[in-house]
């Protein structure tokens, strides 16, 4: 299994671009989330969903879009990118829900705006 | 909602000395209590794990203790090795939520 997968590893963009970050995961998981990571701060959770074709919000939501489809895959889409978003980017899966399982996270995506 | 505190933000020792990181909760319906290790440019990873019926459990060096009346867990690592340097994690959750909030992290470093 190759587990949790996230392309690209870098990304560096302009302001107003907008860009998807790709995340797919071959665990059978129904859960999987978002979340960025800022310099001296923990994980912040952006979006999240407990199956296909169900998703909700997070702590810091603005700015991004998500949908899942499939159970397998869980684009983030930046919008219209802006420097607050530089971060790195963190998706992550369970086997159930958050709150009782152990969650497993991908590489992360590095992202720069300019 | 759900408030973890996490404490000290970062932790230097001296290699085979033991380290200690705090985390409190707010909510008392927490019952799983996970630690996560991430090193120097890697994602994060589970390490230890707790829930709510037991109040230690312990593998190999490291071991985490929960005490649900003052709504408190701590990791203890001992005979700290170089390979323990990186950041921790904790998380209170609670078994029927579907997000959770991390700790904002421990920065441990060991001395040689």
């Amino acid at each position: 299994n190759a587990g949790v997968t996230q392309t690209p590893k870098f990304q560096v963009l302009k302001t107003g671009q907008s860009m998807t970050l790709q995340c797919a995961q071959d665990m059978n998981h129904e859960y999987m989330s978002w979340y960025r990571q800022d310099p001296g701060m923990g994980l912040r959770l952006i979006h999240y969903s407990v199956g296909a074709g169900i998703t909700d919000q997070g702590e810091v939501p603005n700015g991004y879009n998500v949908s899942r489809s499939t159970t397998e895959d869980f684009p983030l889409r930046l919008l219209s990118a802006a420097p607050s978003q530089t971060s790195v980017y963190f998706c992550a899966s369970s086997p159930g829900l958050a709150g009782g399982n152990e969650q497993f996270f991908g590489p992360g995506t590095r992202l720069t705006v300019l | 909602g759900e408030n973890v505190e996490q404490h000290p933000s970062t932790l230097s020792v001296q290699e085979g000395d033991s380290a200690v990181i705090k985390c409190t909760y707010s909510d008392s319906a927490s019952n799983y209590f996970p630690w996560y290790k991430q090193e120097l440019g890697k994602r994060p990873q589970l390490i230890i794990d707790i829930r709510s019926n037991v109040g230690e459990k312990k593998d190999q060096r490291i071991a985490v203790t929960l005490n649900k009346t003052a709504k408190h867990f701590s990791l203890h690592i001992t005979e700290t090795q170089p390979e323990d340097s990186a950041v921790y994690f904790c998380v209170a959750g609670y078994s029927s939520a579907s997000k959770i909030i991390f700790g904002s992290g421990t920065r441990l470093s060991i001395r040689p």
